[in-house]
């Protein structure tokens, strides 16, 4: 079964940059599963923040943005801010239609 | 602007059936495909289903497939998503996606507000 793994929990001081990571149970991650990022906060609709690994949705600052640390995808957060703090998660295309999720990760800015 | 509308939410029993719709407006909606992702209460993001824009490539996660159909009216731009027989871990906020123009199913570029669904007697 295919587990799409991420630190349940971050924190990160206003200001500070973070890097949080979205990683394969099995196998590494890499450009050809396409990870995306989306921020989502309680009770809203999920936001779009990258896809296909590096690609800034519309109107998502340059302080957010996307890449391969090793065999993990990444998201790093730069300049952070109050209203960043959320969830976040990564989605990874496993081929033949099929996407999975990891589990969030919620991020405390203090 | 891009707009993403979720409807036919709501109570159902368990065992039951339910048909969400997802009207599409502020782009080409033929022109692509399109994804249901659920939340239930509390937990996280789950990929559902997904569907190619011309409507004739369908995709499900293993959690749901048989009991889920998606599906399109491209004259419509409307995106549906057919519930069967209904179990309380499918309790959950249904979103409907947009797939962004190129990459892959999981590139999404617009969400709708979701619609609630809760399976319980």
């Amino acid at each position: 079964q295919t587990v799409v793994t991420q630190e349940p929990s971050f924190s990160v001081s206003p200001g500070g940059t973070i890097t949080l990571t979205c990683g394969l149970n099995s196998g590494s991650v890499s450009t050809s599963l396409y990870p995306s990022w989306y921020q989502q906060t309680p009770g809203q609709a999920p936001r779009t923040l990258i896809y296909s690994t590096n690609t800034r949705s519309s109107g998502v600052p340059d302080r957010f943005s996307g890449s391969i640390l090793g065999n993990k995808a990444a998201l790093t957060i730069s300049g952070a801010q109050a209203d960043d703090e959320c969830d976040y998660y990564c989605v990874l295309y496993m081929g033949s239609g099929i996407s999975v999720f990891g589990g969030g990760t919620k991020l405390t800015v203090l | 602007e891009v707009q993403l509308l979720e409807s036919g939410g709501g109570l159902v029993q368990p065992g039951g059936s339910l048909r969400l719709s997802c009207a599409a407006s502020g782009f080409t909606f033929g022109s692509y495909a399109m994804s249901w992702v659920r939340q239930a209460p509390g937990k996280g993001l789950e990929w559902v289903s997904a569907i190619s824009s011309s409507g004739g490539s369908t995709y499900y996660a293993d959690s749901v497939k048989g009991r889920i159909t998606i599906s399109r009216d491209n004259s419509e731009n409307t995106l549906y998503l057919q519930l069967n027989s209904l179990s309380a871990d499918d309790t959950a906020v249904y979103y409907c996606a947009k797939k962004v123009a190129g990459g892959s199913f999981a590139s999404i570029d617009y969400w709708g507000r979701g619609t609630l669904v809760t399976v319980s007697s």
